[in-house]
C-alpha cells in the first residue's frame, strides 16, 4: 500500500503562491493522485486529481514526475481564505473493487495578512 | 442542487450500545465510501460500495463495524457495542466515478461521542 507523507504545517503571505508536496515512495501503477482541502467541522472538498506529469484547473496546479514518487500542489496567490488543511489522497480500488485510499496525515497551511 | 447528507449529525451514545450511521448520497451517484476522522487525526478510509456491493471490507477496523447499501443510494454504517475508541467523525463520500476515480463529494459528516 502507499504510505504518503506529508508536511505537517506550512505559513504563507497573501499572494505568494504555496507548493505543498506529497511522498508516495510505494505508489501502485494504477494510483491516481488526489489533493482535497478542508476547513474545520466541514467535509473535505476536491481540489485536483493527476495520474501522470501536470494537471491544472481553476485553482491549482498538480505536479507528478516521471517516477510518480511524490506530488506537488501548487496554489497560486494564496488569499487569507485558503487557510485550511490540505490532504493528498493515493489509491485505486481497480476493476475488483477492493483495495484501500490512503490520505496523507494532512498539511495545515496558514496564509498570513 | 443537494449533496451528500449525513445523519445525525450529532450523536453521543454509551459504551457498548450500537448506532447506526446514514448517508445519502448525491443522486445518481454509484460510488460511496466511508471514511473516519479522529480528533486531530488525519482521514482513515474504511469501505467502498460500487453501486450495492462492498467485496472488501478489509480496511473496517473490527468486527463490529458493519455497512450496507440498498437501491444503489443510502448506506448505513453500523457500529455494534461501542467502544470509547470509536469516537471520531464519520464522512461519507460519492462519487459519479467508480473506484476512487475523480472528484469525490463529501457529506458533512456525523460526530460520534462514545462515553
Amino acid at each position: 500500500l502507499a504510505k504518503t507523507t506529508q508536511p505537517i504545517s506550512m505559513d504563507s503571505y497573501e499572494g505568494q503562491e504555496v507548493n505543498i508536496t506529497c511522498s508516495h515512495n510505494n505508489i501502485a501503477t494504477n494510483d491516481y493522485i488526489t489533493w482535497y482541502q478542508q476547513f474545520p467541522s466541514q467535509g473535505p472538498r476536491f481540489i485536483i486529481q493527476g495520474y501522470k506529469t501536470k494537471v491544472t484547473n481553476e485553482v491549482a496546479s498538480l505536479f507528478i514526475p516521471a517516477d510518480r514518487k511524490s506530488s506537488t500542489l501548487s496554489l497560486p496567490r494564496v488569499s487569507l481564505s485558503d487557510t485550511a488543511v490540505y490532504y493528498c489522497l493515493v489509491g485505486d480500488l481497480g476493476s475488483s473493487n477492493t483495495g484501500k485510499l490512503i490520505f496523507g496525515q494532512g498539511t495545515t497551511l496558514q496564509v498570513k495578512p | 442542487g443537494a449533496g451528500v447528507s449525513q445523519s445525525p449529525s450529532n450523536k453521543v451514545t454509551e459504551k457498548g450500545k450500537d448506532v447506526e450511521l446514514r448517508c445519502d448520497p448525491i443522486s445518481g451517484h454509484t460510488a460511496l465510501y466511508w471514511y473516519r476522522q479522529s480528533l486531530g487525526q488525519g482521514l482513515e478510509f474504511l469501505i467502498y460500495f460500487q453501486g450495492n456491493s462492498a467485496p472488501d471490507k478489509s480496511g473496517l477496523p473490527s468486527d463490529r463495524f458493519s455497512a450496507e447499501r440498498t437501491g444503489g443510494s443510502v448506506s448505513t454504517l453500523t457500529i455494534q457495542r461501542t467502544q470509547q475508541e470509536d469516537s471520531a467523525v464519520y464522512l461519507c463520500a460519492s462519487s459519479s466515478l467508480p473506484a476512487g476515480q475523480g472528484e469525490q463529494y463529501f457529506g458533512p459528516g456525523t460526530r460520534l461521542t462514545v462515553t
